[in-house]
């Protein structure tokens, strides 16, 4: 595609609900990287996957957050028993190897209530 | 510990000013810093990025200057516009060895240029 897309937009949980998160990379793009934007904050960085290789797991903050990217192209981001402080937008870049620059989708703005 | 400070936090100009964004890092084995735009509801969009064997870098009327030894650098914008109004984030990543080439963020610059 012409760029990174992400779904869905918006979502809207309660309290304990798993969800799951939808990343499609630029065509091609080999490195897929998922970071968290707190309102008013830079991006944080979470987790990294080269191909379907996750390298990078250091900035999940929890054992509820998990990241796969089965095929090596399309990827998830599930949260599993949210809480109230998981509400962030959640941004996915995709790069097209070691030493290029990262592309950011608009994100999954998800709110837990 | 926060491994690049941005600041200021928000800018205010006018027209065809130069606004100036600073950040700072701490990490030494940082080798690329980018600087990113975005617009509310969207996404981060790359502007322009630098890595440190050069002072200076400019793409149309945006201007990174570099400083190695201080660990510093900042994004420049000339002749801003009304359009240019977004908040500004600068990062900074390098590859540790079997790691990977994460971004570290500052925590932003809200920038409004007024007409």
């Amino acid at each position: 595609g012409a760029g990174v897309s992400q779904s869905p937009r918006y979502k809207v949980a309660k309290r304990g609900q798993d969800v799951a998160l939808r990343c499609d990379p630029i065509s091609g793009h080999v490195s897929l990287f998922w970071y968290q934007q707190a309102l008013g904050q830079g991006p944080e960085f979470l987790t990294y996957f080269q191909n379907e290789a996750q390298l990078d797991k250091s900035g999940l903050p929890s054992d509820r957050f998990f990241a796969e990217r089965p095929e090596g192209s399309v990827s998830t981001l599930k949260i599993q028993r949210t809480q109230q402080e998981d509400s962030a937008v959640y941004l996915c870049a995709s790069s097209s190897g070691r030493g290029q620059p990262q592309h950011f989708g608009d994100g999954t703005r998800l709110s837990i209530l | 510990q926060q491994q690049v400070k941005q600041s200021p936090q928000s800018l205010i100009v006018q027209k065809g000013g130069i606004p100036i964004i600073n950040c700072a890092y701490e990490n030494t084995a940082f080798d690329y810093f980018p600087w990113y735009q975005q617009f509310p509801g969207k996404g981060p969009a790359l502007l322009i990025a630098i890595r440190p064997d050069v002072s200076e870098k400019k793409e149309g009327r945006f201007t990174i200057s570099f400083n190695k030894s201080a660990k510093q650098f900042s994004l420049h914008i000339m002749d801003s516009q009304p359009g240019d109004s977004a908040t500004y984030f600068c990062a900074a990543s390098g590859v540790p060895q079997g790691g990977s080439e994460k971004l570290v963020f500052g925590k932003g610059t809200k920038l409004t240029v007024n007409p």
